[in-house]
């Protein structure tokens, strides 16, 4: 089984300072890993995601995350927030296996604001 | 949001209807998806579709019923609903080789409620 956690429900960041949203994972043998992001009545759209190799990944918008295996996290940063990154954020997680279907394991999504 | 469609934007059906989602892609992908998203749950992948081949099916009630005639299209058939299903239906596609970690595509959903 596969599971993903994102904490806070809703982040709040003043314009120009630094973001995190947060995201751990469970799942047995190694993840891939992705963040979506959804902005108001629009589907989710594809930001990044880490498959092996250097544990800060950097997407789209300015955004990187970083791996840390030991404690199961995929954090979502930027450094420099802006009003336009308001929107909804979903970490999501799949196992490493040449068996696995395609699925996709969402967290729940966290609200981020930016406030001017 | 162009690569991959969804019609319509918004249905209101009651709970004796029958209507039908539809999903295009435009992409080239060969594995399309439904997923049921409902305020403050994580996504509910309902369907699967590789190559035209159901290969998922995430004990989802019969009054939903996928169809995939093509890789680029898919439908959601939908019959004798209930209220708790009113929620946002995305579709979704991918390049869809199993095993490799491609991204998925959505499209921007279809607002369901059901009266």
């Amino acid at each position: 089984a596969q599971s993903v956690a994102q904490p806070e429900d809703q982040v709040n960041v003043a314009e120009g300072n630094p973001l995190t949203v947060k995201c751990t994972y469970s799942v047995s043998g190694n993840p891939y890993l992705f963040w979506y992001v959804q902005y108001p009545n629009r589907g989710l759209q594809f930001l990044l995601k880490y498959i092996t190799g250097d544990n800060l990944v950097k997407g789209s918008y300015g955004f990187e995350a970083e791996f840390n295996k030991s404690q199961t996290s995929f954090h979502l940063k930027k450094p420099s927030a802006l009003v336009s990154d308001s929107a909804l954020y979903f970490c999501a997680v799949r196992r490493i296996s040449s068996g696995s279907a395609r699925q996709l394991t969402f967290g729940s999504g966290t609200q981020l604001t930016v406030l001017p | 949001e162009t690569g991959v469609t969804q019609t319509p934007r918004h249905l209101v059906m009651g709970m004796t209807n029958k209507k039908s989602l539809k999903c295009e892609q435009h992409l080239g992908h060969n594995a399309m998806y439904w997923y049921k998203q409902s305020a403050k749950k994580p996504l509910e992948l309902m369907f699967v579709y590789s190559l035209e081949e159901r290969v998922e099916n995430n004990s989802v009630p019969s009054r939903f019923s996928p169809e995939c005639p093509n890789s680029s299209h898919l439908f959601l058939h939908l019959h004798t609903l209930q209220p708790e299903d009113s929620a946002l239906y995305l579709c979704a596609s991918s390049q869809g080789l199993q095993g490799q970690p491609y991204e998925q595509y959505f499209g921007p959903g279809t607002r369901l409620t059901v009266t």
